[in-house]
């Protein structure tokens, strides 16, 4: 069984440039959620995606979105970068959107400059 | 709404020795609590979790904890820790409905030899 994996491990972007980031989650998950982990704090809810389509989302503005694909993997998409938005980024894949069993993968780093 | 306080952000203790670590939810409805840790640069792994039947639950790497619903709490404790136990630990709760789990600000566990 392969556990979720994230890409790319670090990043360094710009202010005012997008980045993308990806995740391919477990096999036999059909939900991914992503998380913002800023430095000394507790992962924040992004959003959830179900069946490709948004299921939930946290306290994060428009420039904040998503895709999920039909092998089921993500991509959170960050516009218009903003030095606060430098933070590690999780994704965690579950079965039919249960957050009772979510496996999380080991992060990208980004830094914003 | 619904929060998490974990009340210590560093917690060190000697190898051998038994050790807790706290956790306050608040919320208005029935709650769902989970413990997890970060290895550093890593991602998140469940330690344990709550989710109905006995108060008292046992999670992996001799970690237990018991929900306390008068006292709101959901505590970690291990009766004798090893260095390998260095980690962050994060309590997190979603309430009944929510499609989101809220983490606390964490713990850094450190293991002294």
């Amino acid at each position: 069984e392969t556990g979720v994996t994230q890409s790319p491990t670090h990043l360094i972007k710009t202010r005012g440039q997008q980045v993308t980031l990806r995740c391919s989650s477990q096999s036999g998950h059909n939900t991914v959620s992503w998380y913002q982990q800023a430095l000394g704090q507790g992962p924040q809810f992004i959003f959830q995606y179900y069946r490709e389509e948004e299921n939930g989302r946290g306290n994060f503005p428009p420039r904040f979105s998503g895709l999920q694909f039909p092998n089921y993997s993500s991509e959170l998409n960050v516009n218009a970068l903003e030095l606060d938005d430098s933070a590690l980024y999780l994704c965690a894949s579950s079965r039919d959107r249960t957050l009772y069993e979510q496996y999380f993968g080991p992060g990208t780093r980004l830094t914003v400059t | 709404a619904q929060s998490v306080t974990q009340l210590d952000s560093q917690v060190p203790v000697f190898e051998e020795a038994p050790v807790e670590l706290r956790c306050n939810y608040s919320s208005s409805v029935s709650v769902y609590l989970f413990w997890y840790v970060q290895y550093p640069n890593q991602g998140l792994q469940l330690l344990l979790k709550y989710l109905s039947g006995s108060t008292l639950v046992k999670g992996i790497n001799g970690f237990e904890a018991e929900f306390n619903k008068s006292q709101t709490s959901f505590h970690l404790r291990k009766p004798s820790v090893h260095i390998s136990d260095t980690a962050e630990y994060f309590c997190a709760v979603i309430s009944t409905g929510a499609n989101n789990l809220f983490f606390g600000t964490g713990t850094r566990l450190t293991v002294i030899p």
